[in-house]
């Protein structure tokens, strides 16, 4: 199984842009690369997903090096809102299972 | 609107008890999922379903049972043998991968909050 590594926290301010590595040194030829967000009891929301280079949708961006041992999600100018978990998942592509392994996320505080 | 309905929002579990937690989705989605979540912690695996009449064990699954009788539901049950029960629990679903590069995004509820009276 592909482990990820991720800060536990990180703090930052509204308006700037913030950046979370995401470690992921096993990761196999045919895994994408998930982000999600959790805000407090909620469940985990779908951000953004790619598999090598740069993926970007109106939430976010994430940047993959050709190795693809590691990812960057980026969010532009953060706001208030943005304070929430996340989480950097890869695809678990072994052959009796289709699940994907939560690791304990970053904690992203924004302040004012 | 499709989506993923959890229900109840907050659950309380008597000593000895058995409780089932409701999961419904409307996305027509294949595979369904069961998670569990301590406070400040990530999501754990309990169970999960790629198709009806089919489901295999996550990570945690001692002390809990699920079905799978239809494609829309996956109802979870904390049995009286799960020592801690309380937590969130976040039910999750989604399409079939397809093809060598296929990973389809997990869809999520907004969880029921169980615990002991």
């Amino acid at each position: 199984l592909a482990k990820t590594t991720q800060p536990i926290s990180m703090d930052s301010y509204e308006g700037q842009e913030v950046n979370i590595t995401c470690s992921h040194n096993n990761i196999a030829t045919n895994d994408y690369i998930t982000w999600y967000q959790q805000f407090p009891s909620q469940g985990p929301r779908f951000i953004i997903q790619g598999y090598k280079t740069k993926v970007t949708n109106e939430v976010a961006s994430l940047f993959i090096p050709a190795d693809r041992k590691s990812s960057t999600l980026s969010l532009p100018r953060v706001s208030l809102s943005d304070t929430a978990v996340y989480y950097c998942l890869v695809g678990d592509r072994s052959s009796s299972a289709s699940k994907i392994i939560f690791g304990s996320g970053t904690r992203l505080s924004i302040r004012p | 609107d499709g989506g993923i309905t959890q229900s109840p929002k907050y659950l309380f579990r008597k000593e000895g008890q058995n409780v089932t937690l409701s999961c419904e989705q409307n996305l027509n989605h294949d595979a369904m999922y069961w998670y569990r979540q301590d406070p400040g912690q990530g999501l754990r695996l309990i169970y999960y379903s790629q198709i009806v009449n089919d489901f295999q064990k996550g990570d945690i699954a001692e002390g809990y049972s699920v079905s799978r009788e239809k494609k829309e539901s996956f109802p979870l049950t904390v049995t009286s043998a799960q020592k801690n029960p309380t937590a969130f629990y976040l039910c999750a679903s989604k399409f079939a991968d397809s093809g060598t590069y296929s990973n389809q995004p997990q869809h999520f509820g907004d969880g029921t909050r169980l615990s002991i009276l």
